[in-house]
């Protein structure tokens, strides 16, 4: 079975400074990841995903993530993060031909401060 | 391309009582999932449909829990008695190309 973990509940971080969330997975298959990010009470907004070739896959406001597979990682980053950044990101797994359902790991609060 | 939405957007209900919760898809979008997120927690999959055929049911979905995708557009999630453990948001989402889930507002559901 797969699983996914986020080492970091909290990371806050000053506005303008850099931020690297982490995200690490389990599978014995290969596997598509995704970062989905979550502001208060509402569902989840898709970031970026990493389905096959380029390893590095970016988002179009600033966030990219870099899959790892020999560290099974999928770190998010992003090198200048605003206030507007903070919210709830999840990190996703779904093994490939098993019907797509995805597993999340526990989220990571990101909190920009001014 | 309108999203996928779900109705209602919040629900309380007293321990005990019935509710039913919709979901409609992006168009033509055929597979549809159900997952559940508790406070603090990353969602967890309950079940999932493709087209009007439910594949896969997770051991989070009791027998007070029923999913329905009748004509394999909307799809209606319905949980008996409820319970105060029952409380939580459920999130829908439907299958796009390639390989990507996408996500409705969610309802949260709170027992009282």
């Amino acid at each position: 079975a797969q699983s996914v973990t986020q080492l970091d509940s909290q990371v806050p971080v000053f506005e303008e400074a850099p931020v690297e969330l982490r995200c690490n997975y389990s599978s014995s298959v290969s596997v598509y990841l995704f970062w989905y990010v979550q502001y208060p009470n509402q569902g989840l907004q898709l970031l970026l995903k990493y389905l096959s070739g380029s390893t590095l896959v970016e988002s179009i406001n600033g966030f990219e993530a870099e899959f790892n597979k020999s560290q099974t990682s999928f770190h998010l980053r992003k090198p200048s993060v605003h206030i507007s950044d903070t919210a709830e990101y999840f990190c996703a797994v779904s093994e490939n031909n098993a019907g797509n359902m995805l597993t999340f790991g526990g989220g990571t609060r990101l909190m920009v401060k001014p | 391309d309108t999203g996928v939405s779900q109705d209602p957007r919040h629900k309380i209900t007293k321990r005990g009582q019935n509710v039913t919760f919709r979901c409609d898809p992006i168009s033509e979008h055929n597979r549809l999932y159900w997952y559940r997120q508790t406070l603090g927690q990353g969602p967890e999959f309950l079940t999932y449909f493709q087209n009007e055929a439910q594949l896969e049911k997770s051991r989070l979905l009791s027998d007070r829990f029923s999913a329905e995708r009748p004509k394999g557009s909307f799809s209606t999630l319905e949980i008996q008695r409820t319970e105060q453990g029952d409380s939580a948001m459920y999130l829908c989402a439907s299958l796009g190309s390639p390989d990507t889930q996408y996500f409705g507002p969610g309802t949260r559901l709170t027992v009282l």
